[in-house]
């Protein structure tokens, strides 16, 4: 069965200083992988995912994440975080579990960037 | 825009009250699912539907239930059996079989038990 770890339930750090999400993720099968961002009292959003192809992913506002099949994982990074960029972040993989294909989701990791 | 629809965003609930949270979607997916969050715990999947009709429990379904009547709707009843229903609801769609979309999530209903 797939299952999602966050390694850091929260990250503090400072504004423009360069932030790393770890995520691992186990799985016997081929696998696709997302990042969702969650902003408080608000709903999930896609902010980028892996399918196939290059294994550096990038989205519109600066994250990038990697997939790294032999150590599987897929990191999110962000050279300089912005105030804005304080939200809860999961990373999920697409698997089977008693909903049958469906994302397995990791706990989240809550970034805080302050001044 | 196509989407998915949560009402309400705040929902106050009276001990011993059954209360009805609404999820409507217009991206004519066949896949729903009701997850609640607490802090510190991630996304905990309540129940899910496939397709019309249908409906599984997921692994915290006690105390919940679910219709599925019509392919855009997927409404959540919190009964008087869930004993801590305070948290934040959120509903998702997705294609059938489409392991690469993804979901799209709703924004959420806040319920609170007063």
């Amino acid at each position: 069965a797939q299952s999602v770890t966050q390694l850091d339930s929260q990250v503090p750090v400072f504004e423009e200083a360069p932030v790393e999400l770890r995520c691992n993720y186990s799985s016997s099968v081929s696998v696709y992988l997302f990042w969702y961002v969650q902003y408080p009292n608000q709903g999930l959003q896609l902010l980028l995912k892996y399918l196939s192809g290059s294994t550096l992913v990038k989205s519109i506002n600066g994250f990038e994440a990697e997939f790294n099949k032999s150590q599987t994982s897929f990191h999110l990074r962000k050279p300089s975080v912005h105030i804005s960029d304080t939200a809860e972040y999961f990373c999920a993989v697409s698997g089977v579990n008693q909903a049958g294909t469906a994302l397995i989701f990791g706990k989240g990791t809550t970034l805080s960037v302050s001044s | 825009d196509g989407g998915i629809t949560q009402s309400p965003k705040y929902l106050f609930r009276k001990e011993g009250q059954n209360v009805t949270l609404s999820c409507e979607q217009n991206l004519n997916h066949d896949a729903m699912y009701w997850y609640r969050q607490d802090p510190g715990q991630g996304l905990r999947l309540i129940y899910y539907s496939q397709i019309v009709n249908d409906f599984q429990k997921g692994d915290i379904a006690e105390g919940y239930s679910v219709s599925r009547e019509k392919k855009e709707s997927f409404p959540l009843t919190v009964t008087s059996a869930q004993k801590n229903p305070t948290a934040f609801y959120l509903c998702a769609s997705s294609p059938s079989g489409a392991m690469g979309y993804g979901y799209t999530f709703g924004s959420g209903t806040r319920l609170t038990v007063v």
